[in-house]
């Protein structure tokens, strides 16, 4: 079965450093996410995507936060300036239309920490 | 306002016992959708099961089944005979323009 794919798993990096997320989504899919876990927490709405523009975020994607579809088939998430309290799990999410009855199939996360 | 309440932030069962896991949401659109997942320990998000708001049957599959009432507004996960490889944090989410997750009810089922 296709799967959405986040690489690294794991990321450290110091305080105030950028850090790039990646994610490939399902091949088909047209809509993409990205969402964040603060450990012990729930899960929480960061971006959605589609047609190389952003179609809702939330008030956690503030100016730190970017999204990019670089090419075909990558969607990744840029934090600039990182602060402790983003270490987090981030995962990526993709659909095949904004149609709620398909369900948003969701990577396996990247752990991220700041230092 | 769109909201997902899950009340129960641990259970423990023993192995064999049924469990139900509850889910409130609170929504003002008509058309909507529910979804459970689980998170095992190893961190990552696995779909279990989605529904519409205008589709109120019951839904088994094996172990699982789900209980979806619109007059309480609510999506209740019941496991039968539950193992410890159920052993995940759940969450139940509302879709209408965005995923909003409740907080999860952790579940540990000792053997």
């Amino acid at each position: 079965e296709p799967e959405v794919t986040q690489t690294p798993s794991h990321q450290v990096t110091q305080m105030g450093q950028e850090v790039i997320l990646r994610c490939v989504p399902i091949s088909n899919h047209l809509y993409f996410y990205w969402y964040r876990q603060i450990l012990g927490q729930k899960v929480e709405f960061l971006v959605s995507f589609y047609n190389n523009e952003i179609s809702e975020k939330s008030e956690i994607f503030d100016d730190q936060f970017s999204v990019e579809r670089p090419d075909g088939s990558n969607f990744t998430l840029k934090i600039r300036s990182t602060k402790l309290e983003d270490s987090a799990m981030y995962f990526c999410a993709s659909s095949e239309d904004s149609a709620s009855n398909q369900p948003q199939h969701f990577g396996d996360g990247t752990r991220l920490s700041i230092l | 306002a769109q909201k997902v309440t899950q009340a129960q932030t641990e259970i423990s069962v023993v192995e064999k016992e049924d469990v139900t896991l509850d889910c409130v949401y609170e929504t003002r659109d008509t058309t909507y959708y529910l979804f459970w997942y689980k998170q095992p320990p190893s961190g990552e998000l696995v779909f279990l099961i989605r529904r519409n708001s205008f589709d109120e049957q019951n839904e088994i599959s094996g172990r699982y089944s789900w209980n979806f009432q619109k007059s309480t507004s609510s999506f209740n996960f019941t496991i039968t005979a539950s193992q410890v490889v159920d052993s995940a944090v759940y969450f139940c989410a509302l879709m209408t323009d965005k995923l909003i997750f409740g907080t999860g009810t952790r579940l540990q089922v000792f053997p």
